[in-house]
């Protein structure tokens, strides 16, 4: 069973809300889970980052239900620039456990 | 003022050949990491530094050679450079371990 997963793709348009979700097989108790934006040539960037319930920053949502078994990232009215692979992680201290990037592509 | 560097960010070298990449982050981190992503855009850990001591070593090969000389640098060496080694290098630095991560830009290693 792997360990972390999302969708490898999804489209949208302008002006949209777009909600990502990840699933945790094997989260731990004392992990985190972290959402990080990667565009090409370049390094993954941090977006958000949450244990439990909801989180809210000014770019992005973060909703972790009870279980925490899976993780959804919301993307409030995405534009082109969003344009991205989008990767999910669950990490304690000694264990990483990143979903395989979904690549999210925003049309005019 | 980049906040993690790494150098250098393009490497080409032959099968067989020796070769280290090295990183530097400026925060004051306590925790640095050594991240490899293949063709397929995979994310993998290889390993994990904090405050100096190794903390994760994920199944990487023993050609593969992680040294933190000070908290701010994660130098990688690896020896007798193979085909499957081709791919991108990240280093990354968090304050605490499984944190909030800052990636450097990457390192393009091409075998040849």
């Amino acid at each position: 069973l792997a360990k972390t997963t999302q969708p490898i793709s999804m489209d949208s348009y302008e002006g949209q809300e777009v909600n990502i979700t990840c699933s945790h097989n094997n989260i731990a108790t004392n992990d985190y889970i972290t959402w990080y934006q990667q565009f090409p040539s370049q390094g993954p960037r941090f977006i958000i980052q949450g244990y439990k319930t909801k989180v809210t920053n000014e770019v992005a949502s973060l909703f972790i239900p009870a279980d925490r078994k899976s993780s959804t990232l919301s993307l409030p009215r995405v534009s082109l620039s969003d344009t991205a692979v989008y990767y999910c992680l669950s990490a304690g201290f000694n264990k990483f456990y990143f979903g395989s990037g979904t690549k999210l592509n925003v049309k005019p | 003022d980049t906040a993690v560097s790494q150098t250098p960010k393009y490497l080409v070298t032959q099968m067989g050949n020796d070769k280290s990449i090295k990183c530097e982050q400026n925060l004051g981190h306590d925790t640095m990491y050594w991240y490899k992503q293949d063709s397929k855009k995979f994310l993998k850990i290889m390993f994990s530094y904090n405050n100096k001591e190794l903390i994760i070593n994920e199944t990487v090969p023993n050609r593969f050679s992680p040294k933190s000389p000070d908290k701010a640098h994660l130098n990688l060496h690896i020896n007798s450079l193979e085909l499957g080694d081709s791919a991108v290098y990240f280093c990354a630095s968090s304050q605490e371990a499984g944190g909030h991560g800052f990636f450097g830009q990457g390192t393009r290693l091409t075998v040849v």
